[in-house]
């Protein structure tokens, strides 16, 4: 158990709909990452937090949007779903930014995205 | 951020050591090699990251190159649960997000 908590684990929706994907970090992590892992396909990276401001962003879509909120819980927002978003959405988080430290970034379980 | 290669596939017998492979030959000082797996569709598990001095832990050791140009990962007695596709990352000192290329897939055999 990585410490990452991610809900739901499985969610089925039809196209167009709108999905709030929800990742609870580890206890005293202030950086949350997310992550797309579509089938057969790598991880690319979307978006991160850090202490409740955006601090990078990747290949993420107009369509989807985050944040992190001031319990340092973050939530994946997905709006006008395609087929194509179907996908593993995964979570991490890490201690995050401090002077000359580099730390691990720890994953959650993911939830699975099926677009129908 | 330095880019890495490995290879695509790697097979392992039951009980010996797996040794896998990363280049990183444009890799700058401030940073890292990291060490990720994941196994079928679980969240990548963490398993190692140094900067140049080798590294040892629960799971694997971290073999880096004197020039830092490569490392190797090594478990030390592979077991069938280590089968996994093993992603290795460079991230640099104030890296922000963790960039994961295809990786190698290795099986354990029995």
């Amino acid at each position: 158990d990585s410490g990452v908590t991610q809900t739901p684990k499985h969610l089925i929706t039809a196209t167009g709909q709108r999905v709030t994907l929800r990742c609870s970090p580890r206890s005293g992590d202030l950086s949350v990452y997310w992550y797309q892992q579509s089938l057969d396909q790598g991880l690319q990276f979307l978006i991160q937090y850090y202490n409740g401001e955006e601090r990078a962003k990747g290949n993420i879509l107009e369509r989807f949007s985050a944040q992190q909120f001031p319990d340092l819980h973050s939530e994946l927002n997905l709006s006008s779903l395609e087929l194509g978003d179907s996908a593993l959405y995964f979570c991490a988080s890490s201690v995050g930014f401090m002077e000359g430290q580099n730390t691990e970034a720890f994953f959650g379980q993911g939830t699975r995205l099926t677009v129908v | 951020d330095a880019k890495t290669t490995q290879p695509p596939s790697m097979d392992c017998a039951e009980g010996r050591a797996a040794n896998l492979p990363c280049n990183h030959s444009t890799i700058s000082g401030n940073e890292y090699v990291y060490w990720y797996r994941q196994i079928h569709s679980q969240g990548p598990q963490y398993i190692i990251h140094g900067l140049k001095n080798n590294e040892t832990n629960e799971m694997a050791s971290l073999i880096i190159t004197e020039d830092r140009k490569s490392s190797t990962l090594i478990l030390p007695h592979a077991t069938l649960r280590d089968t996994a596709v093993y992603y290795c990352i460079v991230r640099p000192i104030y890296g922000q997000n963790f960039v994961f290329g295809p990786g190698t897939r290795l099986s354990v055999l029995p």
